[in-house]
């Protein structure tokens, strides 16, 4: 089966930083991305992983860990703008599809003041 | 560059009616593109995989006779939701992938049709 897991939600102060986890036992990974989504909007690319290691990008950064299943998203010097849903996604081709996308349930970042 | 344009943004319909939603990628082919659906407060959960001028692949529990896919060109697959009952109002949303320019094979989605069914 196809299984992604990601806290419900997380606090965090502006300023800070917060890391949000991912963990995924699926077939045919063929790369890991993460998208963040603003109530009522459609989500929006961060950050893509295929290779174990570290990608930065900015104020955001993503980790991935294939032999684990494990990968987190890591986001520095918090704004109140990054309130928001981040969505853990894994891309696969099992059974020969087409690299879809499987979303986990998505965290719910509240950053205050 | 990489943009998706949906609509319409929201539509309200009585139940029984058929109600039609485009997704255009404005600015790159999009030979693949994806449907989803988002209940409240849950993930995306994608319905169907639409490719240029082939059938549309559906995920398993969801009625391709209910849930009508065509992607006739490269920039433009729509989706008709047929007989719309209010279990059916929820956000769609579609993606289209990127396989140009050097980026990674990444979707790009389009920003949601609210779908509300009385």
């Amino acid at each position: 089966g196809q299984n992604i897991d990601q806290p419900t939600e997380m606090t965090a102060t502006e300023g800070a930083i917060v890391q949000i986890n991912c963990t995924y036992q699926t077939s045919g990974f063929n790369g890991l991305f993460w998208y963040q989504q603003h109530a009522g909007e459609a989500p929006t690319f961060l950050s893509y992983n295929v290779l174990d290691g570290l990608e930065e990008k900015g104020r955001f950064s993503s980790f991935l860990s294939r032999s684990k299943g494990y990968s987190y998203l890591l986001l520095k010097e918090l704004q109140m703008k990054d309130s928001a849903s981040y969505l853990c996604a894994v891309r696969s081709n099992y059974g020969g599809a087409t690299n879809k996308l499987i979303f986990g349930t998505g965290t719910l970042l509240a950053v205050q003041p | 560059g990489a943009v998706v344009s949906q609509h319409p943004s929201r539509v309200i319909c009585k139940s029984g009616t058929s109600v039609k939603i485009e997704c255009r990628s404005l600015d790159f082919q999009a030979t693949t593109m994806f449907w989803y659906r988002q209940f409240p407060k849950q993930s995306l959960m994608l319905m169907a995989t639409s490719n240029e001028g082939s059938k549309a692949t559906y995920e398993q529990g969801v009625e391709k006779d209910k849930f009508l896919i065509n992607h006739a060109s490269l920039t433009l697959s729509t989706l008709t939701v047929t007989s719309a009952h209010p279990e059916d109002s929820s956000f769609y949303i579609c993606s289209a992938r990127n396989m140009g320019s050097g980026l990674p094979d990444t979707q790009y989605f389009g920003p949601g049709t609210r779908l509300t069914v009385l």
